[in-house]
C-alpha cells in the first residue's frame, strides 16, 4: 500500500530534550515536506525537500532541522524543543512537486511541557 | 503573498441536506486549487483538485467544487451529506509558477458537522 508513515503518533516530552520524528514514504517520491497544524492557523510548512541532500526552509522553520540522506526518509529534528512547538505535525510527499496533490502521513501529536 | 480564506470555521448540517463550504484565495495569477479532507485522528486526504480546463471539478465521495476566477473562489459542494462526511475540510492553493515545490498554502479549515 502506498503510504507515508510517521512515528511516533503521540509524543510528550520536556523542554530542551532533543527529539526526532521520523517520516518514510514507499512511493519513490522526490518531494517531501513537513507541516505543523495549529487551531485557527491551518497547516504551515516547516521544511521541504526536492530530492536527496536538497532541503530548504518553509514558512516556520525556526527551532527545527531536517535531513534527507535517503529518498524515502525525511526526519524532523527538534534540537531543543519548547512549549510553543506543541502541535500536530504532518509529513507529506509528492511525485510531481505537488501539482497533483500530496500524500500525507497520519500525523504526530507532540506536547512539550 | 498568497493566502486562502475559509470564512466558516464550522458548518452544522443535517444528514441528507446539501452543503457548501466556502473558499476564497488572494492570488490574481494562475493557480492550482485543492480541497483536502481530514477525518478524526487521520492525516489529510486529497478530495479534489483544479489544475486547468473545466471549472466544475468532481472529486471523491460525491463532492464537487467550482472554480470561479473572477471571484477568486473555489467553493466545495455536496448535494446530500452523510454522517460519515463529518470531518475537517481544508482548501489549499498553489501558484502555477510557485517555484521548486509548488508549495501549498492552506486555509484554516472548516469543520463539517453532520447531524442525524
Amino acid at each position: 500500500e502506498a503510504q507515508v508513515t510517521q512515528n511516533p503518533r503521540y509524543l510528550i516530552t520536556v523542554t530542551g530534550k532533543k527529539l526526532t520524528v521520523t517520516c518514510s514514504q514507499n512511493m519513490n517520491h522526490e518531494y517531501m515536506s513537513w507541516y505543523r497544524q495549529d487551531p485557527g492557523l491551518g497547516l504551515r510548512q516547516i521544511y521541504y525537500s526536492m530530492n536527496v541532500e536538497v532541503t530548504d526552509k518553509g514558512d516556520v522553520p525556526e527551532g527545527y532541522k531536517v535531513s534527507r540522506k535517503e529518498k524515502r526518509n525525511f526526519p524532523l529534528i527538534l534540537e531543543s524543543p519548547s512549549p510553543n512547538q506543541t502541535s500536530l505535525y504532518f509529513c507529506a510527499s509528492s511525485r510531481d512537486r505537488g501539482v497533483n496533490g500530496y500524500t500525507f502521513g497520519s500525523g504526530t501529536r507532540l506536547t512539550v511541557v | 503573498a498568497q493566502s486562502v480564506t475559509q470564512l466558516d470555521s464550522q458548518v452544522p448540517v443535517f444528514e441528507e441536506a446539501p452543503v457548501e463550504l466556502r473558499c476564497n484565495y488572494s492570488s490574481s495569477v494562475s493557480v492550482y486549487l485543492f480541497w483536502y479532507v481530514q477525518y478524526p485522528n487521520q492525516g489529510l486526504q486529497l478530495l479534489l483538485k483544479y489544475l486547468s480546463g473545466s471549472t466544475l471539478v468532481k472529486g471523491i465521495n460525491g463532492f464537487e467544487a467550482e472554480f470561479n476566477k473572477s471571484q477568486t473562489s473555489f467553493h466545495l459542494r455536496k448535494p446530500s451529506v452523510h454522517i460519515s462526511d463529518t470531518a475537517e475540510y481544508f482548501c489549499a492553493v498553489s501558484d502555477l509558477y510557485g517555484g521548486a515545490t509548488n508549495k501549498l498554502i492552506f486555509g484554516t479549515g472548516t469543520l463539517l458537522a453532520v447531524q442525524p
